[in-house]
């Protein structure tokens, strides 16, 4: 299977503790993207990288949450200090750049990675 | 990403069409429309996109009101495997990490 890969699919932590999760996306993607989501809502953006640049980020991503891309190809996303509130699915999608910004933009999604914070 | 607005949830009875609506008022005139799909317990996957004429790939049609302030994604023949969320995206042009922003999207329920 050459798509998008997430790893843990689930984890259980406590509250406090540090989890991460890992995305490999397909091997000629050089775009990454992170997003949350929550039960019942569509899908948030978080942050997204640009080989192993991190180009954007947004406000949902607080000082707890960092995400690498140290060699331009997998990428983790680590919570610190967890909170309930951090429960969701954590879904990771990559697409090729180069393609004309105007066209497809089409992102390939993992299947996530859900959390569960007691 | 401005927003879009969708009903929240549908039904349709097997191997009928579908047509879920989409508006989109505040489109301008380089912003596409993408349509994208959620299967339970899997990723959004793309279903289709456009910019002002009407679209058919494999998985559906796309409708693009004359106006651009709303659109639908056609299902020919639903199947139960098409119960999904579908989610209508307007991208903005200017976006240049092509983010794609969610709204709420609509629940497709199928029934046999």
């Amino acid at each position: 299977d050459t798509g998008v890969s997430q790893n843990p699919r689930h984890k259980i932590t406590k509250r406090g503790q540090n989890v991460t999760f890992r995305c490999d996306p397909i091997s000629e993607h050089n775009r990454l993207y992170w997003y949350r989501q929550t039960l019942g809502q569509g899908p948030e953006f978080l942050t997204y990288f640009q080989n192993e640049a991190q180009l954007e980020k947004s406000r949902l991503l607080s000082d707890r949450f960092s995400a690498e891309r140290p060699k331009g190809s997998f990428s983790t996303l680590e919570i610190q200090r967890t909170e309930q509130g951090d429960s969701a699915m954590y879904l990771c999608a990559s697409r090729p750049e180069g393609l004309n910004r105007r066209g497809t933009g089409e992102l390939f999604f993992g299947e996530g990675s859900r959390l569960t914070v007691l | 990403d401005a927003k879009t607005t969708q009903p929240n949830s549908m039904e349709s009875n097997e191997e009928e069409p579908v047509h879920l609506p989409c508006n989109h008022s505040t489109i301008s005139g380089t912003d596409y429309i993408h349509w994208y799909r959620q299967l339970p317990s899997q990723g959004p996957e793309y279903v289709i996109h456009g910019l002002t004429s009407n679209v058919n790939n494999r998985m559906a049609s796309l409708a693009i009101a004359e106006d651009r302030k709303s659109s639908t994604l056609i299902l020919h023949r639903a199947t139960l495997r098409d119960a999904a969320v579908y989610y209508c995206i307007q991208r903005d042009n200017n976006n240049a990490g092509n983010m794609l922003t969610f709204g709420g999207g609509t629940r497709l329920m199928v029934k046999p």
